[in-house]
């Protein structure tokens, strides 16, 4: 079965600053998608970003890129100049190719230091 | 469109008691999910429907728990009776299935505490 690993329950940053976090994952497929997902205190769950496994390019979505790292099976999210509005859960997902179910990591808390 | 909507937002019942959670998929959409979300087990997936129908429900815990999608609008996931065990946070999504481009909307989840 397919497992998503958060490594870090917390990670803070000062504002304006870089964090990375962290995400691993495990399957035998070569056909999958990557997401990270983000929670604010409203509790909705928010895409922030996708990564096709095909596709040796790393995603980017303004502020936020991943470092996709296929063959360590890695899939980092790199928050750029960070805001105060970025503080939540962010979850890591992974999903099969012709499949629909997400499995998701445990989430890492992110808080930005004003 | 108002995304995919859920309710109630809280739910606080007595253990033994029937829930019900309702939800509405964005329109056109064709795939519904059900997750729950809880400290200890995070975000499982309990059940899917694609066109209305159940496609995997490994996922429900028990017979306690069932869901239904009579039209392509609505669905609801029951739990019959409730335990304390169930207290969690259930979340809706619904998505537009094939093509690479998927991708899946939450709704804001009802909050369900059973004491």
């Amino acid at each position: 079965a397919q497992t998503v690993t958060q490594s870090q329950p917390e990670m803070s940053v000062q504002e304006a600053e870089t964090v990375t976090l962290s995400c691993t994952y495990d399957t035998s497929e070569s056909d999958y998608y990557l997401f990270w997902y983000k929670q604010p205190p409203s509790r909705q769950m928010i895409l922030v970003i996708r990564q096709e496994a095909y596709k040796q390019q790393n995603a980017t979505e303004n502020r936020f890129s991943v470092n996709f790292q296929k063959a360590a099976k890695s899939f980092s999210l790199k928050i750029s100049d960070s805001q105060l509005g970025d503080a939540a859960m962010y979850f890591c997902a992974y999903r099969r190719g012709g499949a629909q179910k997400l499995v998701f990591g445990q989430g890492t808390r992110l808080t930005i230091n004003p | 469109d108002a995304g995919v909507i859920q309710s109630p937002r809280h739910e606080v019942t007595e253990m033994g008691q029937e829930v019900t959670l309702r939800c509405k998929p964005i329109s056109g959409h064709n795939s519904l999910f059900w997750y729950r979300q809880t400290m200890m087990r995070g975000l499982e997936l309990l059940i899917y429907f694609n066109n209305n129908v159940p496609i995997d429900d490994s996922g429900m815990p028990e017979d306690r728990f069932s869901a239904k999608m009579p039209n392509a609008s609505f669905s609801t996931l029951k739990i019959q009776p409730s335990e304390p065990r169930d207290s969690a946070v259930y979340f809706c999504a619904s998505s537009l299935a094939g093509g690479t481009n998927e991708k899946l909307f939450f709704g804001s989840g009802t909050q369900l505490s059973v004491l």
